[in-house]
């Protein structure tokens, strides 16, 4: 069975530090996604992670990809108010299976 | 583009009762994905349809159910609703050619009282 494991699952910040949420899973796998959801809202895809040393970059997040590791991060720079959120990692199940096996969700709260 | 639809939004029912959910994924998405999730448990999958045929099932009981019709949308169903039903449900579509990206719905957000 596949698992999923996120940390911190809670994250207090101030503005303008630098952070990094660690995304590890438990079996062979090179599909991770990062999605984030804001309070009674949907889940909004950030980044799609395909191959193993993917990295990519949007604003102030940047995620990468170990497939070796099983590990993903999530790295947070100079956070802003505005992204405070809850961030999920995801991974596919893989074999063309299309299902997603979520972490827990890490909920950052930045504060000015 | 317009984006994966769900209704109802939400949605308030009596134990024992049953209900449909339904899902309109984006145009030329033919796989359609649902999530329940909830405070305790987190995101959880619970089917996926491709083609009008269910490919995968998650660890629900056999209360939950679904199907899609030929113009790719969906529906679940819950039958003799219980209290931990109470949930968000997800929808999610994802790009054809392969399982690149998927795009979640609003949700329905279900209470049962």
């Amino acid at each position: 069975e596949l698992k999923v494991e996120q940390n911190p699952l809670f994250l207090s910040m101030q503005e303008g530090k630098n952070y990094t949420i660690y995304c590890n899973y438990s079996t062979t796998s090179d599909r991770l996604y990062w999605y984030r959801q804001d309070p009674g809202k949907s889940l909004e895809s950030l980044f799609v992670l395909l191959s193993n040393g993917a990295v990519k970059q949007e604003g102030r997040l940047m995620a990468s990809l170990d497939t070796k590791a099983r590990l993903s991060t999530l790295h947070i720079t100079a956070a802003v108010h505005d992204l405070s959120a809850t961030y999920f990692c995801a991974v596919d199940s893989g074999a063309g299976s299309y299902q997603l096996t979520f972490g827990k969700g890490t909920k950052l709260s930045v504060i000015p | 583009k317009a984006g994966v639809t769900q209704t109802p939004r939400y949605l308030i029912k009596t134990r024992g009762q049953q209900v449909t959910l339904s899902c309109s994924p984006i145009s030329g998405h033919r796989s359609v994905s649902w999530y329940q999730q909830t405070p305790g448990q987190g995101l959880q999958f619970l089917f996926e349809y491709f083609s009008e045929t269910q490919r995968n099932k998650g660890n629900f009981p056999g209360r939950f159910s679904g199907r899609q019709f030929s113009n790719s949308r969906s529906e679940m169903n819950v039958s003799t609703l219980e209290l931990g039903d109470s949930a968000l449900y997800l929808c999610a579509s994802t790009t054809p050619g392969g399982f690149t990206e998927a795009f979640f719905g609003q949700g329905t957000r279900l209470t049962v009282v």
